[in-house]
């Protein structure tokens, strides 16, 4: 099936690590995105990137870091430097033309 | 800096109303507008895209319009039914691919 996959589902932390965040698309898409969201809230945008190795600060940055190695391969790693990293974390792809934005089905982050 | 305002916060209505979700931004440069649902603690599955150049579109008991030059867009659904329950977001994309979502409505439908 075509579509965007993100793991793991639920991930616990403790304070001081660092954890990764796998987003894997076979859409054949161009831009990858990560977005942040707290209870209650929209989406804030973290990075994205429009072209394989190249990629852009969000809103909110600071603290996470991406690679994008492989155009079906956007990983998010939440650093230790992330005071408040519990939220649900969000990929979403675009492809050319009409710039419909498609996501994944979220990770749940939770510091213990 | 784009804003996005969604009003209500929440929402109640009767099986079957007919409602009216509402969304503003305050950036009129937009390249597309879209609505999306979300299930608790899933992902935000695509609704409806509205391009700039487009006034409205359509799916189903969906329509969704968008008012550029007032920074208006608004999500109407035809005779609501539980399964409507969800939380509603909007999201306005720039050319350079940046979006900026809405905080959302949450709508409950009762039988």
């Amino acid at each position: 099936d075509g579509g965007i996959t993100q793991s793991p589902k639920y991930l616990f932390r403790k304070e001081g690590q660092n954890v990764t965040l796998s987003c894997e698309q076979n859409l054949n898409h161009d831009a990858m995105y990560w977005y942040r969201q707290d209870p209650g809230q929209g989406l804030r945008l973290i990075y994205y990137s429009q072209i394989v190795n190249d990629f852009q600060k969000g809103d909110i940055a600071e603290g996470y870091s991406v690679s994008r190695e492989k155009k079906e391969s956007f990983p998010l790693t939440v650093t230790s430097a992330q005071k408040n990293p519990t939220a649900f974390y969000l990929c979403a792809t675009t492809g050319q033309g009409n710039g419909e934005l498609f996501f994944g089905e979220g990770s749940r982050l939770t510091v213990l | 800096k784009q804003e996005v305002t969604q009003i209500p916060a929440a929402l109640s209505v009767p099986e079957g109303e007919n409602l009216v979700l509402n969304c503003s931004f305050t950036d009129s440069a937009i390249y597309n507008l879209q609505w999306f649902r979300q299930d608790p603690g899933k992902g935000l599955t695509s609704l409806l895209l509205i391009q700039s150049s487009q006034r409205e579109q359509t799916s189903g008991r969906l329509n969704a319009s968008l008012d550029k030059s007032s920074g208006r867009s608004t999500l109407y659904i035809a005779a609501s039914q539980p399964g409507d329950s969800a939380t509603y977001l909007c999201a306005v994309i720039t050319n350079a691919g940046k979006s900026t979502f809405g905080d959302g409505t949450t709508l409950t439908v009762k039988p």
